[in-house]
């Protein structure tokens, strides 16, 4: 089956960049899609098609891809953005979404 | 603004069926997909599928074929995900949310309902 690999947790300290990396064999033929989640909320849309930013997202959060890894950057990182980020893509196929483990960021 | 109101929370015995609703607001039902999102206990997001509201076309995760039913009232705006034959694994927070790619679904989930908890329990 498809999977998303991401790192289970990453520490930082305020201020410093924080990069969650997401890898898989079809990131290169599909997008990806990173969602910020605190804890008793539904998640948020921080970044859509590898690289664009929804508006009202602060712009210290960036996406990029290179191959087989995608990565969402915090840079200076805030106390507020402790949360879980997962990524998202599809399947080879493009027909089912897939979701990766996910990552605590904590700060 | 963009809205999705979920239904509350529901206990069920094992076995049993439940229904989860999902009203939407701010925008129009029929032009947008739907996805059904789930979460187990301190655990990651899991995908169930989507809808099309207009078309009523489903796609539904391997995992939950033949136990998952998505349908929608339009004159409501309205999207439901129903789950039958449920176990103990069952047991999570059931989201909907909006695809922000309109009459194409493109996996991008750009608002979500706050999240309905449904327990299995006997």
């Amino acid at each position: 089956s498809y999977e998303l690999t991401q790192p289970p947790s990453m520490s930082v300290s305020p201020g410093q960049t924080a990069r969650i990396t997401c890898s898989a064999d079809t990131l290169p033929k599909q997008y990806a899609y990173w969602y910020q989640q605190k804890p008793g909320q539904a998640p948020v849309l921080v970044i859509f098609k590898d690289s664009q930013r929804p508006s009202g997202i602060p712009e210290r959060f960036s996406g990029s891809s290179s191959g087989t890894t995608v990565a969402l950057t915090i840079n200076g990182v805030l106390a507020e953005d402790e949360a879980d980020y997962y990524c998202q893509s599809a399947d080879t196929s493009g027909a089912f979404v897939i979701f990766g483990g996910g990552t605590k960021l904590t700060v | 603004q963009v809205q999705l109101l979920q239904s509350g929370a529901e206990v069920k015995k094992p076995g049993a069926s439940v229904k989860v609703s999902c009203k939407t607001s701010g925008y129009t039902f029929s032009t947008y997909y739907v996805h059904w999102v789930r979460q187990a206990p301190g655990q990651g997001l899991e995908w169930i599928g989507w809808m099309n509201p207009n078309t009523r076309a489903v796609n539904y995760a391997q995992d939950f074929q033949g136990r998952v039913l998505m349908t929608r009232e339009t004159s409501t705006g309205t999207a439901y995900m129903t789950l039958s034959r449920l176990t103990f694994d069952d047991t999570a927070i059931y989201f909907c949310a909006r695809d922000k790619g309109g009459l194409e679904v493109e996996g991008s989930l750009d608002s979500w309902g706050h999240g309905t908890l449904v327990t299995v329990s006997s």
